[in-house]
């Protein structure tokens, strides 16, 4: 079993829905959670973390994260175009070692 | 305020040889990590150094090390490099204590042939 398991995608939206993904880690000690976002060529840049159960806002991205389920999501409302991107889940457990998912690539069609 | 700065952006090199990659962190951070991105596959966890000492390593061989100096910067070196090392190379860079994500470099680009 993958320590962080994303589906792969392609997720593809329309423009102005939201996108939903989707990520699972197989730690329980697990205690920092993370949303990157990666274009085609580039590095990963951060979007959203999250340390508690529940949901957390920061514009239209929306985390949220349950423990119990050892399940994270991102939400993105009003997606566009430009938020067409491969999306990174990534865990902190323990002493540091951020890992990884295999990412979902999204593709917002206008 | 610069931030995770690596070199070279691109790099070929032929099977058998040895590369050093660059890194120096974000201002106010003391930890680095190194990762493998694979193509279409998530970054993969090399090795973390803090206070110019390894502290974690992910699965890879001997074949990959590291060296933290006093300014926190860093190196990465491949020895004997095989075809499937070819993969983008990032650097990331925290600060101990810190409850924020790591920042990452904009990679090196490493192609074997």
């Amino acid at each position: 079993q993958k320590e962080v398991e994303q589906n792969s995608g392609p997720l593809s939206v329309p423009e102005g829905a939201i996108a939903s993904l989707n990520c699972t880690y197989s730690d329980r000690g697990s205690q920092s959670f993370f949303w990157y976002r990666q274009y085609s060529g580039k590095s990963p840049e951060l979007i959203m973390f999250i340390y508690s159960n529940g949901d957390k806002e920061d514009g239209r991205f929306t985390a949220q994260l349950n423990k119990a389920s050892q399940y994270v999501s991102l939400l993105i409302r009003d997606s566009q175009p430009s938020d067409s991107a491969t999306y990174l889940c990534a865990v902190i457990t323990g002493r540091r070692a951020l890992t990884f998912g295999s990412g979902t690539r999204l593709q917002v069609q206008p | 305020d610069a931030g995770v700065t690596q070199s070279p952006t691109h790099l070929i090199k032929t099977r058998g040889q040895q590369v050093t990659l660059r890194c120096s962190p974000k201002s106010g951070h003391d930890t680095v990590s190194w990762y493998q991105q694979a193509l279409g596959q998530g970054p993969q966890f090399i090795f973390q150094y803090y206070e110019e000492e390894e502290r974690q390593r992910g699965n890879f061989p001997d074949r990959f090390s590291g060296h933290q100096f006093p300014n926190y910067s860093s190196e990465l070196n491949v020895n004997a490099l095989l075809l499937g090392d070819s993969a983008l190379y990032l650097c990331a860079s925290f600060l101990q204590g810190s409850n924020y994500g790591y920042t990452f470099g904009s990679g090196t680009r490493l192609t074997v042939v």
